[in-house]
């Protein structure tokens, strides 16, 4: 089966660049999206079809997919910006949604 | 407002069973794939199974297939996961999503989720 590895923390100053990392064969050609889930929240939609923003996600949210990885970028980071982070392929080998592990962005 | 709903939840001994539902409101549910996601507690994100628009093709996550079956009623606005012989592993959060096409089948819309305990 198709596994996606998410480191399990990043942390990084408020202002500075959080980069999140979700690693998978061949991954660059897939369509990956990204979550964003708040501590007893349900998830957001942050990122879709690799590069995508759904409509009130900021631009300082952004990705990236190439090779066998894909990555979501966080600008100006700010405390509100505090949460888990997933990414999510489906694998049409097995007909399955795949999520990574996901990351836990603290904020400095 | 476009919206998902989620009952049924609650303490089942193992081997159990329980149905959980999802009420969908601002839209309409037969134009969408649908999914269950579940959540176990101070884990990560789970795909459980989806189901078409029309209802003509189901994928299950390998650890639930046979004992879980994902339904909907389009007329009723409505989706379904009955889940039987449940197991302590099944202990989670599941939450009801939309996947919206124009997004990749992303999950744009996530309910607030239900929880679910199998414990004796």
């Amino acid at each position: 089966s198709y596994v996606l590895t998410q480191p399990p923390s990043v942390s990084v100053a408020p202002g500075k660049t959080a980069r999140f990392t979700c690693a998978g064969r061949n991954i660059g050609g897939k369509s990956v999206h990204w979550y964003q889930q708040k501590p007893g929240q349900a998830p957001v939609l942050v990122i879709y079809y690799d590069i995508d923003r759904p409509s009130g996600i900021p631009e300082r949210f952004s990705g990236s997919n190439s090779g066998n990885t894909a990555t979501l970028t966080i600008s100006r980071v700010e405390a509100g910006d505090e949460a888990d982070y997933y990414c999510q392929v489906w694998d049409s080998f097995s007909d399955h949604w795949v999520f990574g592990g996901g990351t836990k962005l603290t904020v400095l | 407002e476009v919206q998902l709903v989620e009952s049924g939840g609650g303490l089942v001994q193992p081997g159990g069973s329980l149905r959980l539902s999802c009420a969908a409101s601002g839209f309409t549910l037969s134009s969408y794939w649908m999914s269950w996601v579940r959540q176990a507690p101070g884990k990560g994100l789970e795909w459980v199974a989806n189901i078409k628009q029309d209802g003509s093709e189901k994928y299950y996550v390998d650890s639930v297939k046979g004992r879980f079956t994902i339904s909907r009623d389009n007329a009723k606005n409505s989706l379904y996961l009955q889940m039987n012989s449940l197991r302590a592993e099944d202990t989670a959060v599941y939450f009801c999503t939309r996947g919206a096409q124009l997004s990749g089948h992303a999950f744009d819309i996530w309910g607030q989720g239900t929880m679910v305990t199998v414990s004796s």
